[in-house]
């Protein structure tokens, strides 16, 4: 079935190094991703979307890329400091139901560790 | 503004019982999912309201139900529970309003099943 993956479960980088996190979609219809953060014992938190129209996107300190070619997407996090550890999910709104009802299909995550 | 509620925060329960996890998504947000996060499953999606109604519903038994009130707030309900039911219940509330389109997740109800 249609599934969201990612490449790497565990990400272990030096504090001040750049992390990349990478996901790989299989739904070629999919036409919004989502990266969230999830801290332990909270629920997933906003970091940056983008639509599939774009292939990169930035925010503060982070940037999203989309390669609509091989389905990849990576998440892109400079100067990564002790508080960006944490598990981060990549979501893919792909499947629709109809009646304007779109679903998230989650990966299952990449643990990010940052060493002090 | 106030970001999605959820209540209870953390919950045990004995299997066979059954159990009510509320959800008040963001002011003006019409959309309210549930979604299931398991260390085995990851995130699965189990159903969406809109307006009250229920307009998806993900790969779940019958026993997991839920609905939508009219100010938006949603409740799931789970019925026989059964240990496998442990996990981390999640809820997102979302607009369809372009300029601020996006999913909210709130923190979570952590059920366990004894």
């Amino acid at each position: 079935g249609e599934s969201v993956g990612l490449h790497l479960p565990t990400l272990s980088v030096q504090e001040g190094d750049n992390s990349i996190i990478n996901c790989a979609y299989s739904n070629s219809a999919s036409d919004y991703f989502i990266w969230y953060k999830q801290e332990s014992g909270k629920g997933p938190q906003f970091i940056i979307d983008i639509r599939s129209n774009m292939d990169k996107r930035q925010g503060q300190r982070v940037t999203v890329l989309l390669n609509k070619t091989v389905k990849h997407l990576s998440l892109q996090i400079a100067a990564t400091q002790p508080g960006d550890s944490a598990v981060y999910f990549c979501a893919d709104q792909g499947k629709y139901s109809g009646a304007g009802s779109y679903q998230l299909t989650f990966g299952k995550g990449t643990k990010l560790s940052v060493i002090p | 503004k106030a970001g999605v509620t959820q209540t209870p925060r953390y919950l045990i329960k004995t299997r066979g019982q059954q159990v009510t996890l509320s959800c008040s998504p963001i002011s003006g947000h019409r959309s309210v999912s549930w979604y299931q996060q398991t260390p085995g499953q990851g995130l699965q999606f189990l159903f969406e309201y809109f307006s009250e109604t229920q307009r998806n519903k993900g790969n779940f038994p019958g026993r997991f139900s839920g609905r939508q009130f009219s100010n938006s707030r949603s409740e799931m309900n789970v019925s026989t529970l059964e240990l496998g039911d442990s996990a981390l219940y999640l809820c997102a509330s979302s607009s369809t309003d372009r300029a601020n389109y996006g999913y909210t997740f709130g923190s979570g109800t952590r059920l366990t099943v004894v």
